[in-house]
């Protein structure tokens, strides 16, 4: 099984809609991460917790909004998704106590119509 | 601002020889990491190699080593024996070193092709 899951893998939805997306995680990590991608522009921070109660804005957090809701769970919520959030979008995870390199999930591919 | 800057969008390579993508990057930090990772059509992001700054001994991961120049800002990766999985997106990022800074700041890929 997969270190890091996200859910759904692929979501297609409608202007105004608001859209959840899921990260799990078995690595016993502390840390989470959501990042964008969009083409030509490598990947960008959007939100990062170090745990459950530490949650913290990253480089792009507007029209986003994320919930920690147990070590191992990390969603990223779009309340009305517009079409220029259409993106990669990929969770991260990393130990603090370790390396603390970042390890990431498959990523959920969202289009906003 | 951090910045990272990858200068080859795309670059080729035939089976079994040798390719190095170019990464330098901009920091007035002296405590940071490095890192190399791999995109394939899958779109999963693989760690491909991990470098410490303050360790002048450039990371090595079997086929895949980096020349970690601090001074140029230069971290550049090598493939070695190069393989038709190697085909994918490479992304340099960099962090820094400092507790309570996590974010990885990333380049914007270079597209490595393997010629058969």
């Amino acid at each position: 099984d997969a270190d890091v899951t996200q859910t759904p893998r692929n979501r297609i939805t409608k202007t105004g809609k608001r859209i959840m997306l899921e990260c799990s995680q078995t690595k016993g990590h502390d840390r989470m991460y959501w990042y964008r991608q969009d083409p030509g522009l490598g990947l960008r921070l959007i939100y990062y917790s170090f745990d459950v109660k530490d949650i913290n804005k990253g480089e792009i957090s507007d029209g986003y909004s994320v919930s920690r809701q147990a070590q191992a769970k990390f969603s990223l919520s779009l309340e009305s998704a517009i079409p220029n959030q259409t993106a990669l979008y990929f969770c991260a995870t990393s130990f603090s106590r370790g390396t603390d390199t970042q390890y990431f999930g498959p990523g959920t591919r969202l289009t906003v119509l | 601002a951090q910045t990272v800057t990858q200068s080859q969008p795309e670059m080729s390579v035939q089976e079994a020889e040798t390719v190095t993508l170019s990464c330098t990057y901009d920091t007035s930090e002296s405590d940071y990491y490095l890192f190399w990772y791999k995109q394939p059509p899958s779109r999963q992001m693989i760690l491909v190699i991990r470098q410490e700054a303050y360790k002048q001994q450039n990371a090595t991961e079997n086929r895949f080593s980096v020349n970690f120049q601090k001074a140029a800002k230069s971290f550049s990766l090598k493939i070695s024996d190069s393989q038709l999985g190697d085909a994918a997106m490479y992304f340099c990022a960099y962090r820094r070193g400092n507790f309570g800074n996590e974010k990885l700041t990333f380049g914007t890929g270079t597209r490595l092709t393997i010629i058969p």
